[in-house]
């Protein structure tokens, strides 16, 4: 099984351009979480779908932040405009239950 | 609210020798899952091990084990045997079994080092 695969890896960008994050879950996991990780915070979630349908985006830190999920098998966080404040590790995680969540390793955003 | 407590922040621990590291949780939930996940140097979050609370048994995987205390609200991690690479930072975690609403609740994390 490849995992939940993320990219990019690593994102550096200008304070106010636009971001997009994508995120591939493991097949058959009908839950996706979108998290962010920063030394501060800790990890927060942000953003989750069950059967591609948002549920829960309270996590969503303003306007600025949005995701989709258009099929089972592709997710998006999209940052318009970025900010350096939103310089942090983002982890998308699937899961098949909704309980126990696998991550993906990550995309490194840095706004400067 | 759930909340979970990792009080130390960091640890260190001999090559091959056994270290635990602790964890708490404060919940009004009966059902629910706890997790120990594993972030090393590359930051993948990595599970490590599941309890579900319904169960007496302490759950393992290899050299990682917990002592699941219930009515203490306990929930640690034994590491046996350590190696270089279990070197990472480590995160316990809660979720309760209440349906597509209940989030995943994290520690503050604790940091293992592995000595050679």
């Amino acid at each position: 099984d490849a995992g939940v695969i993320q990219s990019p890896r690593h994102e550096v960008t200008e304070m106010g351009q636009e971001v997009t994050l994508r995120c591939k879950p493991i097949s058959g996991h009908n839950s996706l979480f979108w998290y962010r990780q920063t030394m501060m915070r800790g990890l927060e979630l942000l953003i989750y779908f069950n059967n591609n349908v948002p549920i829960d985006d309270s996590g969503m830190p303003e306007d600025r932040f949005s995701a989709k999920m258009p099929n089972a098998s592709f997710s998006t966080l999209k940052i318009q405009p970025s900010e350096p404040r939103d310089s942090a590790v983002y982890f998308c995680a699937s899961s098949p239950t909704h309980y126990e969540q696998y991550f993906g390793p990550g995309t490194r955003l840095t706004v400067t | 609210a759930q909340t979970v407590t990792q009080s130390q922040p960091e640890m260190s621990v001999q090559e091959a020798e056994t270290v635990t590291l602790s964890c708490t949780y404060d919940t009004s939930e009966s059902n629910y899952y706890l997790f120990w996940y594993k972030q090393p140097p590359s930051r993948q979050m990595i599970l490590v091990i599941r309890q579900e609370a319904y169960k007496q048994q302490n759950a393992t995987e290899n050299r990682f084990s917990v002592n699941f205390q219930k009515a203490a609200k306990s929930f640690s991690l034994k590491i046996s045997d350590s190696q270089l690479g279990d070197t990472a930072m480590y995160f316990c975690a809660f979720i309760p079994l209440t349906g597509a609403n209940s989030k995943l609740t994290f520690g503050k994390g604790i940091t293992l080092s592995v000595r050679p």
